[in-house]
C-alpha cells in the first residue's frame, strides 16, 4: 500500500461506545497529525506527533485520546463522544523539517456520526 | 479576526473563464504558504506551494504579497474538473517556537458547461 490509509472510512457510534480510528502511512514521514473537519469550518488541528513528541491543541476534549506507537501508525481513541463530535476526521503525515515547509499528505478520512 | 480568511464563495464560472481567489492571513511571522484542493467528500490534496516570487504551474498561478499579508490563486481557462474547494494554508512559527499549519475555510469553485 502507498500513501496514507485510514480505517474505518465510516463509523456510527452511540455516546456510550468506545471506538478507535486508525491511520497508517507508507511515505517514510516522521510526523503524523489528526485533523477534524466540520461542515463550513476550517480544518482544526487536534494532535501532532513529530519526532516522537506530541503536541496537542488545548481545546480538544479529553474524550479524544491519540496514540502513536511508531512513526507509521497513529490512532485516535474515542470515548463517550457527543453528537457535536460528528465530523470528518482526517489523518495526515509529513516530513518534519526544522525550517521550510511541511507539506501534508492526507488520508481519505473517517466520517464519524455520533448518535 | 480569523487567522486565515477566505471568501467562501461559491464562485460559479463558465468553462474557459479566468477566476481568482484571494486569502488573507493575520500572522506576520508566517513563512510558508500553500493552496490545497479538496473535492467533494475527498481529502485535501496539495495543489501548489506559494513562493515569494510567485509561481506558475500550467493554468494555475499563485502569488504572495507579504506587505499586505495576502495570497492569491489564479486559474486560467477553467475546466469542469477544476470544480472543487480551494483551501488556503499558512505555516507560521508561533511564540512557542513550534510551527503550525492553519487552514482557511476554503473557497468553493463551480465551473459550469
Amino acid at each position: 500500500e502507498t500513501g496514507v490509509t485510514q480505517t474505518p472510512r465510516h463509523l456510527v457510534m452511540g455516546m456510550t461506545n468506545k471506538k478507535s480510528l486508525k491511520c497508517e502511512q507508507h511515505l517514510g514521514h516522521n510526523a503524523m497529525y489528526w485533523y477534524k473537519q466540520s461542515a463550513k469550518k476550517p480544518l482544526e488541528l487536534m494532535f501532532v506527533y513529530s519526532l516522537e513528541e506530541r503536541v496537542e491543541n488545548n481545546s480538544v476534549p479529553s474524550r479524544f485520546s491519540p496514540e502513536c506507537p511508531n512513526s507509521s501508525h497513529l490512532f485516535l481513541h474515542l470515548h463517550t463522544l457527543q453528537p457535536e463530535d460528528s465530523a470528518l476526521y482526517l489523518c495526515a503525515s509529513s516530513h518534519n523539517r526544522v525550517s521550510g515547509a511541511n507539506v501534508l499528505t492526507f488520508g481519505a478520512g473517517s466520517r464519524l456520526t455520533v448518535l | 479576526r480569523k487567522e486565515v480568511e477566505q471568501d467562501p464563495g461559491p464562485f460559479n464560472v463558465p468553462e474557459g473563464a479566468t477566476v481568482a481567489f484571494n486569502c488573507t492571513y493575520s500572522n506576520s511571522a508566517s513563512q510558508s504558504f500553500f493552496w490545497y484542493r479538496q473535492d467533494c467528500r475527498k481529502e485535501p490534496k496539495l495543489l501548489m506551494s506559494v513562493y515569494s516570487s510567485g509561481n506558475e504551474d500550467g493554468r494555475f498561478t499563485a502569488q504572495l504579497n507579504r506587505a499586505s499579508q495576502y495570497i492569491s490563486l489564479l486559474i486560467r481557462d477553467s475546466k469542469l474538473s477544476d470544480s472543487a474547494t480551494y483551501l488556503c494554508v499558512v505555516n507560521a512559527v508561533m511564540d512557542t517556537g513550534r510551527r503550525a499549519l492553519t487552514f482557511g475555510s476554503g473557497t468553493r469553485l463551480q465551473v459550469q458547461p
